[in-house]
């Protein structure tokens, strides 16, 4: 039973143009939500994160948005480029009930093409 | 570098077999990670230990071990594995648990081969 779900496993996007990577969740106690990025051969490495008291988050080209009513958070990257190839991983965690540990999803291998 | 670092990089070992694997922080870190990452699964939590005590096993397999001398260290002492135990073996490592805003720092992971 995944409590953290990303349902693409890869997308393709053209240099340039705005990648948007999708993660549902089922646990309404999850509170605090992460982007990891993970280049073959290396461990993940942290992108950005949200608490759900805020519905939007901004760093560089990376944005991600949360819409807790339907239990969906987004990732965008604009512009889009090759080197933001890899894997991304959707993380969450309930820490208003003590659990810091997140859940990961599956993951979704983004390619971006020059 | 990422501050978190694991030996070896790849590991092939057989059935009978005991070998172990190493990871080593240096960020200051209160709190350390083994996660398992296999083909087309989510990053499967092992084990958590927060000041160098085991908060979470979370249902592992006895035939996997860990380890943690000091705040820095961890491991993973593996014995008699199955040879759908080859996976990747990530560690991680962050600040005191039950901290708001803890982002993990990961190693490079051990690729495992179980012949």
């Amino acid at each position: 039973d995944q409590q953290v779900k990303q349902n693409s496993p890869s997308l393709s996007v053209q240099e340039g143009r705005i990648s948007i990577l999708n993660c549902d969740y089922t646990n309404s106690m999850f509170d605090y939500f992460l982007w990891y990025k993970k280049y073959p051969a290396e461990g993940p490495t942290f992108l950005i994160s949200i608490s759900s008291i805020k519905d939007k988050n901004e760093d560089g080209r990376f944005t991600v948005f949360l819409n807790k009513s339907a239990k969906h958070l987004s990732l965008h990257i604009v512009p889009s480029q090759p080197g933001d190839s890899a894997v991304y991983f959707c993380a969450a965690s309930a820490t208003s009930g003590g659990s810091y540990i997140p859940t990961f999803g599956r993951g979704t291998s983004l390619i971006v093409h020059p | 570098e990422t501050g978190v670092t694991q030996t070896p990089r790849h590991l092939v070992m057989g059935m009978t077999n005991k070998k172990s694997l190493k990871c080593e922080q240096h960020l200051g870190h209160n709190a350390m990670y083994w996660y398992k990452q296999s083909a087309k699964k989510p990053l499967e939590l092992m084990f958590v230990y927060s000041l160098e005590e085991r908060v979470e096993n979370n249902s592992v397999p006895s035939r996997f071990s860990p380890e943690c001398p000091n705040s820095s260290h961890l491991f993973l002492h593996l014995h008699t594995l199955q040879p759908e135990d080859s996976a990747l073996y990530l560690c991680a490592s962050s600040q005191a648990p039950g901290t708001l805003n803890t982002e993990a720092f990961f190693g490079q992971g051990t690729r495992l081969t179980v012949v």
